[in-house]
């Protein structure tokens, strides 16, 4: 069965940078694109940006742009989620989503459990 | 980009009852609209995609219609385990944007 396992929840100080990560298992990693997706405490879900794991290609939501990094290494069907210079504000939920490839597909169709990550000085 | 907004924002219904959410674009969107259940503490699950397609497993009590800027989400008969909180999800064009939530709760 698909299954997208994140890495444990951190805890960083204002400044710092986080990397997240999202093992992939149950199918063919590189046929799937893997999003990222925020939730801060009572707002909505925030699209972060996604990854083409195939080729490594990336696109990321403007609001991110410069502080947002996302790789994967497809020997360990895994992707990776690096965010920079946190602050207060960027204490939320992020997720892992896969989504079909191709301009037909339009949704992620399995998520991962989410990591916690805090900022507090 | 375009805002997503649903009503209501929460709603209790009985068991058995029919639940209507509502989600409404802030530009044509075609058919390029989701819907995700997300449980307290657990992931979103795809529920419902390009408008009103089932995804795989979802039962068929859940349905969707819509196209352009206006989209309805029913559940027809409400079950003790369709408690959460629901959002709908554009994917016309880059970023994809969510509604705010319904929170559905058993009365």
């Amino acid at each position: 069965q698909v299954q997208l396992v994140q890495s444990g929840a951190e805890v960083k100080k204002p400044g710092a940078s986080v990397k997240v990560s999202c093992k992939a298992s149950g199918y063919t990693f590189t046929n799937y694109a893997i999003n990222w997706v925020r939730q801060a405490p009572g707002q909505r879900l925030e699209w972060m940006g996604w990854i083409t794991t195939g080729n490594g290609y990336t696109k990321y939501s403007q609001k991110f742009k410069g502080r947002v990094t996302m790789t994967r290494d497809t020997s360990a069907d895994t992707a990776y989620m690096e965010l920079t210079s946190l602050r207060s504000e960027d204490t939320a939920v992020y997720f892992c989503a896969r989504e079909p490839i191709g301009e037909e597909y339009r949704y992620f169709d399995y998520w991962g459990q989410g990591t916690l990550v805090t900022v507090s000085s | 980009d375009i805002q997503m907004t649903q009503s209501p924002s929460s709603l209790s219904a009985s068991v058995g009852d029919r639940v209507t959410i509502t989600c409404q674009a802030s530009q044509d969107i075609s058919n390029y609209l989701n819907w995700y259940q997300q449980k307290p503490g657990k992931a979103p699950e795809l529920l419902i995609y390009d408008a009103s397609s089932l995804h795989t497993g979802v039962p068929s009590r859940f349905s969707a219609s819509g196209s352009g800027t206006d989209f309805t989400f029913t559940i027809s008969s409400l079950q003790p385990e369709d408690i959460g909180t629901y959002y709908c999800q554009h994917y016309n064009s880059l970023p994809p944007t969510f509604g705010q939530g319904t929170r559905l709760e058993i009365k």
